[in-house]
């Protein structure tokens, strides 16, 4: 079955680490997204990728680094440079543009800095 | 820049109740409305997605309408049951084809 996969299900960084976070979908979607859900707010967006090699800043960037070398992959490193890390983190992938097909998600990856 | 509110926050109504889910945006230029469920520690289930020229769309129990004019989408679910439980999330694409997201509604059915 087509999908997204995260790994790994919880994650925890040490003060002064950077980890990265796996993403990988066999969807043959296009486009790849990666956001950041902390309570009682809406998902923000912190990066995405229309195409391999390409990718944009979203709203939240800073702190963050992403590839995208393979169609199929998108991850994304939380540097040190990220002071409140803790937090939800889902990647999504779409056709692009949608066309109305909608995003399909990945089940999570939850980050605590300990 | 478009936003998007959920209220309220948090509702919990007995099982077999019809009930609705309210959505509002800012900016009435929305490419499309999309629903989404989340379970507790999981992603997000794509629900319903009503295009910026549709009015509703419907699956199953769960009925979506959207009015660009008055800046509101609404999500009906009918005959609610415990496993509805979940936080409902409403997201408006802009049009540089982006999501802006609601902080969503958390649902609770009373079995």
């Amino acid at each position: 079955d087509g999908g997204i996969t995260q790994s790994p299900k919880y994650l925890f960084r040490k003060e002064g680490q950077n980890v990265t976070l796996s993403c990988e979908q066999n969807l043959n979607h296009d486009a790849m997204y990666w956001y950041r859900q902390d309570p009682g707010q809406g998902l923000r967006l912190i990066y995405y990728s229309q195409i391999v090699n390409d990718f944009q800043k979203g709203d939240i960037a800073e702190g963050y680094s992403v590839s995208r070398e393979k169609k199929e992959s998108f991850p994304l490193t939380v540097t040190s440079a990220q002071k409140n890390p803790t937090a939800f983190y889902l990647c999504a992938s779409s056709i692009f543009p949608t066309g109305g097909r909608g995003y399909t998600f990945g089940s999570g990856t939850r980050l605590t800095v300990v | 820049k478009q936003e998007v509110t959920q209220i309220p926050a948090a509702l919990s109504v007995p099982e077999g109740e019809n009930l609705v889910l309210n959505c509002s945006f800012t900016d009435s230029a929305i490419y499309n409305l999309q629903w989404f469920r989340q379970d507790p520690g999981k992603g997000l289930t794509s629900l319903l997605l009503i295009q910026s020229s549709q009015r509703e769309q419907t699956s199953g129990r769960l009925n979506a309408s959207l009015d660009k004019s008055s800046g509101r989408s609404t999500l009906y679910i009918a005959a609610s049951q415990p496993g509805d439980s979940a936080t409902y999330l409403c997201a408006g694409m802009d049009s540089n084809y982006q999501l802006i997201w609601g902080a969503g509604t958390k649902l609770i059915i009373k079995p």
